[in-house]
């Protein structure tokens, strides 16, 4: 089947460390995305790449970390710079010229002790 | 600039009865326009889209839109409400080039819920 992994599910983080969150896609698609989504609220974008090695910051990259070194995969990093990590984690991807239709990850829920 | 507004946080219909989600979207250029579904806990998954050829868009699960661009409307329809369509709804909009990868807005979002 083809789509979009992430994991973990949950992830619990104490204040001042780092955490990475996966994201994998076996969709051969060029573009991948990274939003936030907070109760209430619609998503939010982090960051995004639309080929390998290459990645721009979306609306609220602060405190967030990406790398897009394979086609498949696009790893979020959530720094301890980031002071109100607590949120529903989303990835997507899109192919090539079809950027605004998305397909998205079933979601990681980071959650700060 | 583009934005998107949903009209009803939260909108609670019986079982058998139609759904209306109401979504009013502003663009300076010819939008593409979507509708997607969340279930709790889980991703997005789109429910239906628009882009320019037929104004009346079907979707998954018996849904459908209409675009109505004198009133800036992309309204979300369902004529019988099942319990399984209880669930978040986001109205999203697009500019319709090809070049601003970043510029997808989504809005804040409907909570169906469905009553037996």
């Amino acid at each position: 089947d083809g789509g979009i992994t992430q994991s973990p599910k949950y992830l619990f983080r104490k204040e001042g460390q780092n955490v990475t969150l996966s994201c994998e896609q076996n969709l051969n698609h060029d573009a991948m995305y990274w939003y936030r989504q907070d109760p209430g609220q619609g998503l939010r974008l982090i960051y995004y790449s639309q080929i390998v090695n290459d990645f721009q910051k979306g609306d609220i990259a602060e405190g967030y970390s990406v790398s897009r070194e394979k086609k498949e995969s696009f790893p979020l990093t959530v720094t301890s710079a980031q002071k109100n990590p607590t949120a529903f984690y989303l990835c997507a991807s899109s192919p090539l010229g079809s950027y605004n239709e998305q397909f998205f990850g079933p979601g990681t829920r980071l959650t700060v002790l | 600039a583009q934005s998107v507004t949903q009209l009803d946080s939260h909108v609670s219909v019986s079982e058998g009865t139609p759904v209306l989600l109401r979504c009013n979207y502003s663009s300076s250029y010819s939008p593409s326009l979507f509708w997607y579904v969340q279930h709790p806990n889980k991703g997005l998954q789109l429910l239906l889209k628009y882009t320019s050829a037929a104004t009346l868009v079907k979707g998954i699960n018996g849904f459908e839109a209409e675009f109505k661009k004198s009133e800036t409307s992309f309204h979300l329809t369902k004529p019988s409400a099942h319990m399984s369509d209880a669930a978040e709804y986001f109205c999203v909009v697009s500019d319709s080039r090809e070049t601003s990868y970043d510029k997808v807005i989504f809005g804040p979002g409907t909570s169906l819920s469905v009553i037996p």
